[in-house]
């Protein structure tokens, strides 16, 4: 039973355009989301978390909204930079549990 | 470089053979968890650990079994292995089991079974 879902297995950007993936989950007790990057070969690095208290989040060029109501959000990057092509997975956790992640999405971004 | 460190990078093996891997998790951190990727698929969960004692178990098989020892380092052993057990295995810690911090991924161990 997937509880985190990516819909998206990939998508491409053009350089300097805004960048949004998406996810949803099923789970009403998930109140941590975090987005991880994943380069090849490499493990999954932390990019940006939020709590279930907000509904928006920002570090620099990455925002990520939290629609509670909907069980969704999105990770937004704008401009998406070449550098930012990589495999993203969002992950969900309860407190003090596990986090579950979804299939992650591959972003290209075209020079 | 997370600071959590995977041993052995990758790992041929065949059927019917049992390896151990290994984590090594960031200082301080006292939750490692163990996750499986295969082919196209996105990480899915095997067994958490906390402070040494078994917190939460995923998907894991019965062939499959892990440990958190006194210093905080973590083995996964999988035994009996079969072709489909093929894939990156992935070992990330957090700081606690209460709180809710981002978890650190080691760089994976690669294991192919022929």
């Amino acid at each position: 039973d997937q509880q985190v879902k990516q819909n998206s297995p990939s998508l491409s950007v053009q350089e300097g355009r805004i960048s949004i993936l998406n996810c949803d989950y099923t789970n009403s007790m998930f109140d941590y989301f975090l987005w991880y990057k994943k380069y090849p070969a490499e493990g999954p690095t932390f990019l940006i978390s939020i709590s279930s208290i907000k509904d928006k989040n920002e570090d620099g060029r990455f925002t990520v909204f939290l629609n509670k109501s909907a069980k969704h959000l999105s990770l937004h990057i704008v401009p998406s930079q070449p550098g930012d092509s990589a495999v993203y997975f969002c992950a969900a956790s309860a407190i003090g549990n596990q986090f579950y992640f979804g299939t992650g999405t591959s972003l290209t971004v075209i020079p | 470089d997370s600071g959590v460190t995977q041993t052995p990078k990758h790992l041929i093996t065949a059927t019917g053979q049992r390896v151990t891997l290994r984590c090594s998790p960031r200082s301080g951190d006292l939750s490692v968890y163990w996750y499986q990727q295969s082919l196209d698929q996105g990480l899915q969960f095997l067994i958490q650990y906390y402070n040494g004692e078994e917190r939460a178990k995923g998907n894991i098989l019965e062939r499959f079994s892990a440990q958190q020892f006194p210093d905080l380092h973590s083995e996964l052993n999988l035994s009996s292995l079969e072709l489909g057990d093929s894939a990156l295995y992935f070992c990330a810690s957090s700081e606690q089991g209460w709180t809710n911090t981002e978890a650190f991924f080691g760089q994976g161990t690669r294991l192919t079974v022929v």
